[in-house]
């Protein structure tokens, strides 16, 4: 079982549109959750963290964590062509190591 | 400058070449990381220096070697590499390593190509 899983996708949805993206993790120990974001060609830049259990809003973005089902989503309202990319989740214990997923391609389409 | 710069963004060599890759933050951090990234594949860790002291090697080849001679500054030497090292070298730093919390910051990447 890999560590960090996410749908290699693409997952396509039409601009002004809700994209879903999920990550589960097998680590029960995971403590910090991070969503990062990646555009072709270029490094990852971070979108959202998330420690506790729930919802935790910035903008377009919400990120949902339920601990018990060692489930993390990333929730973008209103896509725009711009979010098409692939999103990374990365998972850390209590150390500096963080574990990332293979990531989900995001295709947002006019 | 700001944030993290990675230095060549883009490298080719021969298995038999030795090169070096540079990383500066200037966001006055404490810890500095190498990641790999390879197509298909998740980002993998390879090195953490915590103040300049390395505190995670993660079973990387003896043909790659860290060096951070500050906290502002990690290098990775490279020394007869093989083909299948050819891949996206990213560094990143957060302000501490110890803490699950700190948030990593990426360098731009060295498109590494081992011919």
């Amino acid at each position: 079982q890999k560590e960090v899983e996410q749908n290699s996708g693409p997952l396509s949805v039409p601009e002004g549109a809700i994209a879903s993206l999920n990550c589960t993790y097998s680590d029960r120990g995971s403590q910090s959750f991070f969503w990062y974001r990646q555009y072709s060609g270029k490094s990852p830049e971070l979108i959202m963290f998330i420690y506790s259990n729930g919802d935790k809003e910035d903008g377009r973005f919400t990120a949902q964590l339920n601990k018990a089902s060692q489930y993390v989503s990333l929730l973008i309202r209103d896509s725009q062509p711009s979010d098409s990319a692939t999103y990374l989740c990365a998972v850390s214990r209590n150390t500096d190591k963080l574990i990332f997923g293979t990531g989900t391609r995001l295709q947002v389409f006019p | 400058e700001t944030g993290v710069t990675q230095t060549p963004r883009h490298l080719v060599m021969g298995m038999t070449n030795k090169k070096s890759l540079k990383c500066e933050q200037h966001l006055g951090h404490n810890a500095m990381y190498w990641y790999k990234q390879s197509a298909k594949k998740p980002l993998e860790l390879m090195f953490v220096y915590s103040l300049e002291e390395r505190v995670e090697n993660n079973s990387v080849p003896s043909r790659f070697s860290p060096e951070c001679p500050n906290s502002s500054h990690l290098f990775l030497h490279l020394h007869t590499l093989q083909p299948e090292d050819s891949a996206l070298y990213l560094c990143a730093s957060s302000q501490d390593s110890i803490t699950s919390t700190d948030t990593q910051y990426f360098g731009p990447g060295t498109r590494l190509t081992v011919l």
